[in-house]
């Protein structure tokens, strides 16, 4: 079956510092790959997404990039963290073609940037 | 763009009562509608999803929902509450590009359950 492993859980970093969140999939080949955002009373928001090794499409311009090293591998990186970078950061994936179109997701990152 | 409406932030209800969470969405085509649930700190859970056929859906966890194209809803329902259902609960609506499934999630509604 598949799974998908999200580190760390939680992680407090001082403004200004790098940010890198992994994102790694098990049990499938080639999926699409999902950054999304969750801010505190907000609903989530797509950040990235990938459809294949090094294919990173932005959906919000922002401090942040994605980068995807590997079929199933996905990294959310900063090079200097804002404040308003805090948020729960969620990685999911989803099959490709017809009947696939369903999320399924890690279990996440609370990051609290001080 | 689309967007969806989740109105209710919090609702309470009673242990055995029956449940109805509101979703409204704004699509130009015919859309992918889905529930998920959160539990505290954790990721999401797909409960259900709709597409197209039959418009009341069945998911897991004894829930159901119904999409009204007329009223552009997707309320999801479930008869008999258990404690176990306390949780966030978000609804989305997007495309499926045959690439990328782009949704646009609600801001959630959280069920709290009494006994």
């Amino acid at each position: 079956s598949q799974t998908i492993h999200q580190w760390p859980a939680t992680l407090v970093q001082p403004v200004g510092s790098p940010l890198s969140l992994e994102c790694t999939v098990e049990g499938t080949s080639n999926p699409n790959l999902y950054w999304y955002r969750q801010a505190a009373g907000r609903g989530l928001q797509l950040l990235f997404y990938s459809v294949g090794i090094g294919q990173i499409s932005s959906e919000v311009p922002q401090n942040l990039s994605a980068s995807r090293p590997q079929d199933r591998q996905f990294i959310l990186s900063s090079k200097k963290l804002l404040l308003s970078d805090s948020g729960f950061y969620l990685c999911a994936w989803s099959g490709q073609g017809d009947g696939n179109e369903k999320l399924f997701f890690g279990s996440g990152t609370q990051l609290s940037v001080l | 763009a689309q967007s969806v409406t989740q109105p209710d932030i919090h609702i309470t209800v009673s242990e055995g009562a029956s449940l109805e969470l509101r979703c409204n969405y704004s699509y130009g085509a015919t859309p992918y509608l889905f529930w998920y649930v959160q539990s505290p700190g954790q990721g999401l859970q797909l409960l259900l999803k709709y597409f197209s056929g039959d418009t009341l859906v069945q998911g897991i966890k004894g829930f159901e929902a119904e999409f009204k194209r007329s009223q552009s809803s997707f309320n999801l329902r479930k008869p008999s509450v258990h404690w176990s259902d306390a949780a966030e609960y978000f609804c989305a609506v997007g495309p499926f590009t045959g690439t990328a499934s782009k949704l646009t999630f609600g801001t959630g509604t959280r069920l709290q359950v009494t006994l």
